[in-house]
């Protein structure tokens, strides 16, 4: 089965805390991508890293990173010092071998001041 | 580069009526698109896949005579809601790409309302 699980449906942040969101997949595929978008109140999604399943490294950008385990089937997100803009939804995806994308069911940040 | 329109950005309509929503590629071909739908505080679930010139792709539940796609360009693709009905209601984004291989440049959405 093709899966991606948002455990965390909502999480509430003061200013300037460290936020993790979690994302766990499922998929029989050797060939995947991953990704994270953001979805801000006016409903645009906002592409934020794409992975491939052969690249572990973690990433950083700027207050962004992102942490990649295969074996546990994780691609965790961490907003470093989080402030209100990051306020938004944010979904993590799997794209298999070909187009299908199948997102995660999102999770709600709210970053409050 | 890569950026999807959507037209319009909302739009409300009574129940029964037909309304069409158009997916723009602006500054790449675009082979295929995407169209998806999103219920308010829910994933989104993709609806349909459409190659230039060739019927569309849909996905198991979505009903294919309710939900009219057309890529008649490399360019545009129209997403047609006939007799709409409240429960059409939703957030519906398109997003498209060179070849289904490829990656997906989503569109802002178009908010549906039918009253």
């Amino acid at each position: 089965a093709q899966k991606v699980t948002q455990a965390q449906t909502e999480i509430s942040v003061v200013e300037k805390e460290d936020v993790t969101l979690d994302c766990v997949y499922e998929t029989r595929d050797t060939t995947y991508y991953l990704f994270w978008y953001k979805q801000p109140p006016s409903g645009e999604l906002v592409f934020l890293i794409r992975r491939n399943s052969f690249d572990e490294q973690n990433e950083i950008s700027g207050r962004y990173s992102w942490n990649f385990q295969k074996s546990t089937s994780s691609f965790n997100f961490t907003i470093t010092a989080s402030q209100v803009v990051d306020s938004a939804v944010y979904f993590c995806a799997l794209r298999r071998g070909t187009y299908k994308y199948i997102f995660g069911t999102g999770t709600r940040l709210k970053v409050l001041a | 580069g890569a950026v999807v329109s959507q037209h319009p950005s909302w739009v409300i309509c009574k129940s029964g009526t037909s309304v069409k929503i158009e997916c723009r590629s602006l500054d790449f071909q675009a082979t295929t698109m995407f169209w998806y739908r999103q219920f308010p505080k829910q994933s989104l679930m993709l609806m349909a896949t459409s190659n230039e010139g060739s019927k569309a792709t849909y996905e198991q539940g979505v009903e294919k005579d309710k939900f009219l796609i057309n890529h008649a360009s490399l360019t545009l693709s129209t997403l047609t809601v006939t007799s709409a009905h409240p429960e059409d209601s939703s957030f519906y984004i398109c997003s498209a790409s060179t070849g289904t291989q490829d990656e997906q440049y989503f569109g802002p959405g178009t908010r549906l309302t039918v009253t």
